[in-house]
């Protein structure tokens, strides 16, 4: 069975940093594209970033670009996202999916909610 | 970047009853073009691919299609599990992938 547990969201001033964490387990992580999808509170999904099965491609959201980073580690079967600058409308729930090429999301974690505020 | 607008907002429906939820691109999308079902504190789930292909699982009373740039989820005979909100997602301008608002759908 598939798994994606994610972890380190939490309270954080404006400007503020977080990196967000994912564990896969129940399939061969380092062959499948991954992502990060975000809800913010009362409104709908967005997508945030895409990393490819071995690193070599990565991107993200315009609105993110230069503030948050994404990156794994396939020995340890984990997904990360750095977040930096965070800024208000960044809260949401973060959602750790594998996806099908970077396309479409296939299987989801239960999220973490990143809450930005002072 | 292309916009997915969803339609209705909310559906109500009875048990038993059917309706389609629609979503339309901005531009063309091919059919490359993906719905998820998300209830309350749950995460998304995938239900269909590529426009009209179900995911693992997924109950045949799900169906999708397409026209053009007119998407469509059918929910064919509503269930009680199925209360929840459907989005929709381009994954045709890769990768700038975008999702519709969303529709509710409820029990009357």
């Amino acid at each position: 069975e598939v798994q994606l547990v994610e972890s380190g969201g939490g309270l954080v001033q404006p400007g503020g940093s977080l990196r967000l964490s994912c564990v896969a387990s129940g399939f061969s992580f380092s062959d499948y594209w991954m992502s990060w999808v975000r809800q913010s509170p009362g409104r709908g999904l967005e997508w945030v970033a895409n990393i490819k099965h071995d690193e070599s491609e990565t991107y993200v959201l315009d609105s993110v670009r230069g503030r948050f980073s994404v990156s794994r580690d396939n020995a340890k079967n984990s997904l990360y996202l750095q977040m930096t600058t965070l800024r208000v409308e960044d809260t949401a729930v973060y959602y750790c999916v594998r996806s099908i090429y970077g396309n479409y999301f296939e299987s989801w974690g239960q999220g973490t909610l990143v809450t930005v505020s002072s | 970047e292309i916009v997915m607008t969803q339609s209705p907002v909310t559906l109500s429906l009875s048990p038993g009853e059917g309706a389609p939820l629609s979503c339309r691109a901005s531009q063309s999308v091919g059919s490359n073009v993906a719905w998820y079902q998300k209830k309350p504190g749950q995460a998304p789930r995938l239900l269909i691919y590529a426009s009209s292909t179900r995911a693992t699982g997924v109950p045949a009373r799900f169906s999708g299609s397409r026209s053009g740039t007119q998407f469509t989820l059918v929910i064919s005979s509503l269930q009680s599990e199925d209360v929840g909100v459907y989005y929709c997602q381009q994954y045709n301008s890769w990768p700038s992938l975008t999702f519709g608002g969303g529709t509710r759908v409820d029990i009357k």
